[in-house]
């Protein structure tokens, strides 16, 4: 399968506490993007990172890229009530073009 | 709201009917795309556009489904005899590059 695969498939945190969710992936990949959703707002891109690249910040969002292990890990630091969504990883790569291949998710419940 | 709209945003239909789904991009976008989301799945890639040249279909659009996009803009995507395992979220997409995509909220299709 080219689609990214979520660990784990559901988290319980409480508020301002840090959340991990981590992606594998078994082909080569051009870059590989983090989205969230949720019932209110739909589909939301958070944070692309490039096959060359090993890490990437965007506010409180922290991923890094392991290419040799084609894992990806997506933290969010201080954790509030409104980042309780899906988060899903999707791969892009050279053999399905321009097709985002997701994977399954991973269900954030932040708790005040 | 200048970001990317789908009509109807819920379709309930009878098995055998067919439907119509429509998709505006974000109006400088020349790249879009459709994807199927059942529950408890991440999306999967049906097909993409870029302008009005359907350049890549999934395996999953089979020949019940159809998509255009004949002046570039909008885009429909027809399900001919509806089948009840066609019941899904209907996600469209678009993008200026081949980085992030902006995601529609989606047409919920239930076929009874």
């Amino acid at each position: 399968s080219q689609q990214g695969e979520e660990d784990p498939q559901a988290l319980s945190i409480q508020e301002g506490e840090n959340a991990t969710m981590n992606c594998s992936y078994k082909t080569s990949i051009n870059n590989l993007q983090w989205y969230r959703q949720n019932s209110g707002r739909g589909l939301v891109h958070l944070i692309l990172i490039r096959s060359n690249e090993r890490e990437k910040h965007s506010g409180r969002l922290r991923v890094t890229l392991d290419t040799s292990k084609k894992s990806s890990s997506l933290l969010i630091t201080a954790s509030r009530a409104a980042d309780t969504a899906s988060y899903f990883c999707a791969i892009m790569n050279s053999n399905s073009g321009y097709a985002l291949n997701f994977g399954k998710g991973t269900s954030l419940l932040v708790t005040p | 709201d200048t970001g990317v709209s789908q009509d109807p945003r819920h379709k309930i239909t009878k098995r055998g009917q067919n439907v119509t789904f429509r998709c505006d991009p974000i109006s400088e976008h020349n790249r879009l795309y459709w994807y199927r989301q059942t529950l408890g799945q991440g999306p999967e890639f049906l097909t993409y556009f870029q302008n009005e040249a359907q350049l890549e279909k999934s395996r999953l659009l089979s020949d019940r489904f159809s998509a255009e996009r004949p002046k570039g803009s909008f885009s429909t995507l027809e399900i001919q005899r509806t089948e009840q395992g066609d019941s899904a979220m209907y996600l469209c997409a678009s993008s200026l590059t081949s980085d992030e995509q902006f995601f529609g909220p989606g047409t919920r299709l239930t076929v009874l």
